[in-house]
């Protein structure tokens, strides 16, 4: 059973263009969660989605970010028209239940933005 | 959710025991305690849960007192493998879904 696996693991954006993160949660899984983690800090948590559903949105800047989780194929978060700032490592999680703090994460997606 | 606080690093050397103590004065009655592991690149890793006592698994061991004001993350034997980020997380398991709330949490190195 393969773990969740995110690509790109590396992505590096100029200002203004858009990143595409995807992530495929473990086989059986329905809950999908992202996390950012800026340099030398903590997770924080950006959006939890279930299947054709956002759940719960409220880490997740209002502008130029945007999740979806399709009935079929990965979980993508897209950030549009990046800035410097957005630079960070944005991480995926799965869980098979909702109420579980159990969650797996996958590898993470690095984005550099120049 | 409970606010947790948690030393910033700890120094070790293969083959200690290393103790990590974390602090919840405010936890709630339906809470749990849990810790991820994270290694440097690497997403968090689920290492244990508890909610009273002492719980123990092939990783790590947790107590925690009466109280639950408190719980202690225990590592047998650490060796440079361990050097990672532990994070402790307070909230409850059931009724809802849980995003986690990491903090800084408590840089480990362990030494040769």
């Amino acid at each position: 059973n393969a773990g969740v696996m995110q690509n790109p693991r590396h992505l590096v954006r100029r200002r203004g263009q858009e990143a595409r993160l995807r992530c495929s949660p473990m086989k059986g899984h329905s809950h999908v969660y992202w996390y950012r983690q800026l340099p030398e800090e903590g997770l924080k948590f950006m959006v939890y989605l279930q299947k054709e559903n956002i759940i719960d949105e409220s880490g997740m800047p209002k502008e130029r970010f945007s999740a979806e989780f399709p009935k079929e194929g990965p979980s993508i978060l897209r950030i549009q028209q990046v800035v410097r700032g957005d630079s960070a490592a944005y991480f995926c999680a799965s869980s098979p239940q909702m109420d579980t703090y159990e969650q797996y994460f996958g590898p993470g997606t690095r984005l550099t933005v120049t | 959710l409970a606010k947790t606080t948690q030393p910033i690093s700890m120094d070790s050397y293969e083959g200690q025991e290393v103790n990590i103590t974390c602090s919840h004065n405010n936890i709630a009655t339906n809470d749990y305690i849990t810790w991820y592991q994270q290694f440097p690149s690497q997403g968090p890793r689920f290492i244990i849960q508890g909610y009273k006592t002492k719980v123990t698994n092939e990783v790590a061991s947790l107590f925690i007192p009466a109280d639950r004001k408190s719980s202690t993350l225990s590592l047998p034997r650490v060796s440079l493998s361990d050097t990672a980020v532990y994070y402790c997380l307070v909230g409850a398991v059931s009724g809802g879904y849980n995003k986690l709330i990491f903090g800084a949490g408590t840089r480990l190195a362990v030494h040769p």
